[in-house]
């Protein structure tokens, strides 16, 4: 079975320094991997995915995620954090076997709270 | 209107009532989907719909009763809910699964649930 580890329950930054959501996942063969972030009384939107190929994947909002397949990792980062980016971060992990269906596994979800 | 949307949005009711949930999705997608949303709790899957039909069922019990009459709409029927069933109910729809792609879920805003 999948899961997904984001260790850090909040990350607090000052805006205009770089902004790190850490994920890690666990899953049998390949995965795939995806960043969702969910303002106050809103869904999740999505941010990112990452398929195969280039392991910097770039999204919305100047997002970028890094996949590491050696440390099972999937890190957000962002360079320069704005006040609005405050809210809740969902990492996300499904594998690649067709079988496994479009069925996601979430994280526990980082909040990140981004200060003038 | 776009996207997916909820109705309705917030929702208090009795353990001896019934009640619907609705979701609808302009997006053109196959494949939709109800998630359960607890506070610090990860965002966990309750039943998946492909062309209309029920795909994955994770073990839910049987007071919540999911029906999708048509692509385009979802409902999440409710009775002799329990206080711990409190919690934001997200709906989500995403391009048809049988197809093999990897596609991103689009999600509603949620209906936040309330059980007395």
């Amino acid at each position: 079975a999948q899961s997904v580890a984001q260790p850090e329950d909040q990350v607090n930054v000052a805006e205009g320094n770089p902004l790190t959501v850490k994920c890690t996942y666990s899953v049998s063969g390949n995965p795939y991997l995806f960043w969702y972030v969910q303002y106050p009384n809103r869904g999740l939107q999505f941010l990112l995915k990452y398929i195969t190929g280039d392991n910097l994947v770039k999204g919305s909002y100047g997002f970028e995620a890094e996949f590491n397949k050696s440390q099972t990792s999937f890190h957000l980062k962002k360079p320069s954090a704005l006040v609005s980016d405050s809210a809740l971060y969902f990492c996300a992990v499904r594998p690649i076997l067709k079988a496994a269906g479009n069925k996601l596994t979430f994280g526990g979800g980082t909040r990140v709270l981004v200060k003038p | 209107e776009t996207g997916v949307t909820q109705t309705p949005r917030h929702l208090v009711m009795g353990m001896t009532n019934k009640k619907s949930l609705k979701c609808e999705q302009h997006l053109g997608h196959n494949a939709m989907y109800w998630y359960k949303q607890s506070a610090k709790k990860p965002l966990e899957l309750m039943f998946v719909y492909s062309l209309e039909e029920r795909v994955e069922n994770n073990s839910v019990p049987s007071r919540f009763s999911p029906e999708c009459p048509n692509s385009s709409h979802l409902f999440l029927h409710l009775h002799t809910l329990q206080p711990e069933d409190s919690a934001l109910y997200l709906c989500a729809s995403s391009q048809d699964l049988a197809s093999g792609g990897v596609y991103e879920q689009f999600f509603g805003p949620g209906t936040r649930l309330t059980v007395l």
